[in-house]
């Protein structure tokens, strides 16, 4: 079974610096991968979603996809202390199959 | 644009009961989905629904029934809460499972059982 490991667990970074996330998975036979942002107490909002090796940005939110290192990661540019969250990272295996990853939780400091 | 929503947003629950969650969106999305979110794990599938009146099984359907009333509505039923569990039990939609559509997410029922 597919599974997802993100690091690191938690992150600090200062407003303005770039934020780094990492999640790896155990094989590379999916199609589908997505970022999720999760305020406190709300639900996931989808960040960036990413089906082909490479480079997807969308605004300050940049996703990296390498399959054949089954690893995927997201970079915030320029985070905000308002992007202060948990960040979830999620791939689709199969149809109506998605296996997520327990999340970082980011804080942005002023 | 749309939104789904989730009530009750917290469920207080005694160990032995049968509590029911309800979730309701305006997207008019086919597919429908209920998850667990524990403290420290990953989201885990519960049951889903690809169009009214079809419910699936997920990794974590033991000890939950569901129901997709129609299209735009769908009930979870924890079917004897468990002493001490708490769990956020996210509520989500999609038009479709192929072709790379998005799934939407509800803001989460938070259940504490005592």
């Amino acid at each position: 079974q597919q599974k997802v490991q993100q690091s690191p667990e938690s992150l600090t970074v200062s407003e303005g610096a770039m934020a780094s996330l990492n999640c790896t998975f155990s094989d590379g036979t999916s199609d589908n991968f997505r970022w999720y942002r999760q305020h406190s107490g709300k639900g996931l909002e989808v960040l960036v979603s990413i089906f082909s090796d490479g480079e997807k940005e969308e605004g300050r939110f940049t996703a990296h996809l390498n399959r054949a290192s089954l690893h995927v990661s997201l970079h915030i540019r320029e985070p905000q202390p308002s992007d202060s969250a948990v960040y979830l990272c999620a791939i689709q295996p199969g149809n109506y199959k998605y296996v997520f990853g327990a999340g970082t939780r980011l804080k942005v400091i002023a | 644009g749309g939104i789904i929503t989730q009530t009750p947003k917290f469920l207080i629950g005694q160990e032995g009961q049968k509590l029911t969650l309800k979730c309701q969106q305006n997207f008019n999305h086919d597919t429908m989905y209920w998850y667990r979110q524990d403290s420290g794990k990953g989201l885990r599938l519960i049951y889903y629904s690809i169009t009214e009146n079809d419910l699936q099984k997920g990794d974590l359907s033991e000890g939950y029934d569901a129901s997709r009333e129609k299209k735009s509505s769908f009930s979870l039923t924890v079917t004897s809460a468990q002493k001490n569990e708490m769990a956020v039990f996210l509520c989500a939609s999609s038009p479709r499972d192929w072709g790379g559509y998005e799934q939407y997410f509800g803001p989460g029922t938070r259940l504490t059982v005592l």
